[in-house]
């Protein structure tokens, strides 16, 4: 199982670029790397997923270097509303029995 | 279109009790999972099933049991309710499991074990 690493809490203020890095040694060659964010009282909503490289979207960048064993989830311009907690996923599902874990997240807390 | 919706919102069980968290998806997804959140902690992986008629257990599967007869419903049953089941429980579903492996995930349903 691919055991993911994450920092338990980062501060940060409005307007500031959010990078958040997520370790997995362990990481297997056909493992994706899938970001997600929680709200108090919500199910985890997706942001971004990648397989290596770099990877945008309209909310977040992905960064993975060569090796795959970490990536960064990057935040441009936080705002007070991306207070939430951030969790990084490694892995696949299949009928093999290979399951997905949710590490403990990351807490971020954005402050005016 | 929905998305991924659970019933009930909220339940309180007596010890010894048993209920089914019900979980239906709309997206027509072969995979569905079902998560349990304690208070400040990760999500744990408790069911999960990669299609009708196939499940396997996940990382906390002990007092809880699911079946998958359609597509669309993966109910989750709790037999002899205890206090340690005090959780929010979360319902999910993907594509599949490699390729589309993105989780959608439906509201949660809080349940109290007194």
């Amino acid at each position: 199982l691919a055991k993911t690493t994450q920092p338990i809490s980062m501060d940060s203020y409005e307007g500031q670029e959010v990078n958040i890095t997520c370790s997995h040694n362990n990481i297997a060659t056909n493992d994706y790397i899938t970001w997600y964010q929680q709200f108090p009282s919500q199910g985890p909503r997706f942001i971004i997923q990648g397989y290596k490289t770099k990877v945008t979207n309209e909310v977040a960048s992905l960064f993975i270097p060569a090796d795959r064993k970490s990536s960064t989830l990057s935040l441009p311009r936080v705002s007070l509303s991306d207070t939430a907690v951030y969790y990084c996923l490694v892995g696949v599902v299949n009928t093999g029995g290979f399951k997905t874990i949710f590490g403990a997240g990351t807490r971020l807390f954005v402050k005016a | 279109n929905a998305g991924v919706t659970q019933t009930p919102k909220f339940r309180i069980l007596k010890i010894g009790q048993s209920m089914t968290l019900q979980c239906t998806q709309d997206m027509n997804h072969n995979y569905m999972y079902w998560y349990r959140q304690d208070p400040g902690m990760g999500l744990k992986l408790i069911y999960y099933s990669v299609g009708a008629g196939i499940t396997d257990k996940g990382e906390v599967p002990n007092g809880y049991n699911v079946s998958r007869s359609t597509t669309e419903d993966f109910p989750l049953r709790l037999e002899l309710a205890a206090p340690s089941q005090t959780s929010v429980y979360f319902c999910a579903s993907s594509l599949d499991g490699s390729t589309n492996p993105t989780q959608y995930f439906g509201p949660g349903t809080r349940l109290l074990v007194l």
